[in-house]
């Protein structure tokens, strides 16, 4: 069975620019989460969904930050513009009880 | 204060020690208990997960919850050097389909 997939693996961009991440979840799992992993610490959560409901984005920066899951399966996450502090791991988990997650998309701002 | 307490690393022990990791919470709604191994530049991958306290035993991982004292161990028995990553422990309030809260994780490293 394919686990989560993630894409792109590596993003580098100059600030001010734009950066959008994709997920595609394990098939199935109808929860589908965002998480932000700074170097040397944990996964933060940024927004859950739940089907293509976000029920959970308290975390996510909504100046700069938005996500959408069409149709309740792939999710984009999109900053726009990008600041320097926002280099980080941006991982992608889903779920139908027990969390998996991607790979991860390691951002680095200019 | 974090609401997960995870101990610093670096760890480095030699290859067929027995290593015990932990972790300290302060949340009394945490219910569901979950042990990720992370390679460098990859995503964390689930080892353990528990939803009780006391013991859980998977090949050479056991994880150990003690609700009583909100701690959480992961013990390796027989490290190998493959077993050389950053530990994560994680919580969560129910089944784990809500957020989970993670530690800061735990680098180990098992010389050979």
């Amino acid at each position: 069975e394919a686990g989560v997939v993630q894409s792109p693996r590596y993003k580098i961009i100059e600030k001010k620019q734009p950066v959008a991440f994709w997920c595609n979840p394990i098939s199935g799992h109808n929860t589908l989460y965002w998480y932000l992993q700074n170097l040397g610490q944990g996964p933060e959560l940024l927004i859950r969904y739940e089907n293509e409901e976000a029920v959970d984005d308290s975390q996510l920066p909504k100046d700069r930050f938005s996500a959408e899951r069409l149709k309740g399966v792939d999710s984009t996450l999109k900053i726009q513009p990008a600041e320097l502090g926002d280099s980080a791991v941006y991982l992608c988990a889903s779920s139908l009880g027990e969390q998996y997650f991607g790979p991860g998309t390691r951002l680095t701002v200019t | 204060q974090k609401e997960v307490e995870q101990d610093p690393g670096p760890l480095s022990v030699p290859e067929g020690a027995i290593v015990s990791l932990n972790c300290t919470y302060s949340n009394s709604a945490f219910q569901y208990f979950m042990w990720y191994r992370q390679y460098s530049r990859k995503g964390p991958e689930l080892l353990m997960y528990t939803y009780s306290s006391g013991n859980k035993e998977d090949g050479r991982f056991t994880a150990q919850v003690d609700k009583s004292s909100k701690y959480i161990s992961l013990f390796i028995r027989d490290s190998q050097p493959s077993d050389s990553a950053t530990y994560l422990c994680a919580t969560g309030e129910d089944t784990g389909r809500r957020a989970l809260t993670f530690g800061s994780g735990t680098r180990l490293q098992v010389q050979p």
